[in-house]
């Protein structure tokens, strides 16, 4: 079955600088990748999601990319604000409509 | 409703005492899943139930533990004789089939379950 890997557990910027999550899937058959935010005590909520034929997909400071051959995607926040700070997950879906979450990593953003 | 409902927000019970869990998913949503958190810890899945196919009971940790959906509206989820392992945030979520191609999740605010 799918496994996911998702790095690092935590990450630390500084306010204006980018950050960067990156997750490894196990099977080539995967074909959806979406990002969830989740706040301290609240649901986790999409943020972006991509599909296996891009390669790429912006929404203002949020960006994600996708490298099947490598398999692999990255969530990149740009010009980063305190209220980014959350824990971010990562999942990948296959030939079916069950996800497989990544591990998370707690972002903060120091003001 | 607008978005995935679950009750109660809270629960705190003794451990030995069944418990019931309960999500409303959003009009329309065919797929509905149950994970659980634990504090500080990623999302575990439990069950899926798609449409009117068998669910997915794969995640389900022990026979405790069990899940029930009327047609495409209310599931809910049963632990029975907690132990305090239990004790975790449960989270529902509903989504339209997508027929593998992927459709985002929408959660709900999720049951916090404290066994003592």
């Amino acid at each position: 079955g799918e496994n996911v890997e998702q790095h690092p557990s935590t990450l630390s910027v500084q306010e204006g600088d980018s950050a960067v999550i990156k997750c490894t899937y196990s099977d080539s058959a995967s074909n959806y990748f979406p990002w969830y935010k989740q706040e301290l005590g609240k649901r986790p909520q999409l943020i972006i999601d991509i599909r296996s034929n891009v390669g790429e997909k912006k929404d203002q400071r949020i960006a994600v990319t996708l490298n099947k051959t490598a398999k692999h995607f990255s969530l990149h926040i740009t010009e980063t604000q305190p209220e980014d700070s959350a824990v971010y997950f990562c999942a990948a879906l296959r030939d079916t409509d069950k996800l497989i979450f990544g591990t998370g990593t707690r972002l903060q953003v120091f003001p | 409703g607008a978005g995935v409902s679950q009750s109660p927000s809270n629960k705190v019970t003794e451990k030995g005492k069944d418990v019931e869990l309960r999500c409303d998913p959003i009009s329309g949503h065919t797929a509905l899943y149950w994970y659980r958190q634990r504090l500080g810890q990623g999302l575990e899945f439990l069950i899926y139930f798609q449409g009117n196919s068998a669910p997915d009971k794969s995640g389900l940790p022990s026979d405790r533990f069990s899940a029930e959906r009327t047609g495409e509206s209310v599931s809910t989820l049963t632990i029975q004789r907690t132990q305090q392992e239990d004790s975790a945030v449960y989270l529902c979520a509903s989504s339209q089939l997508s027929g593998g191609l992927g459709q985002p999740q929408h959660f709900g605010d999720g049951t916090r379950l404290s066994i003592l």
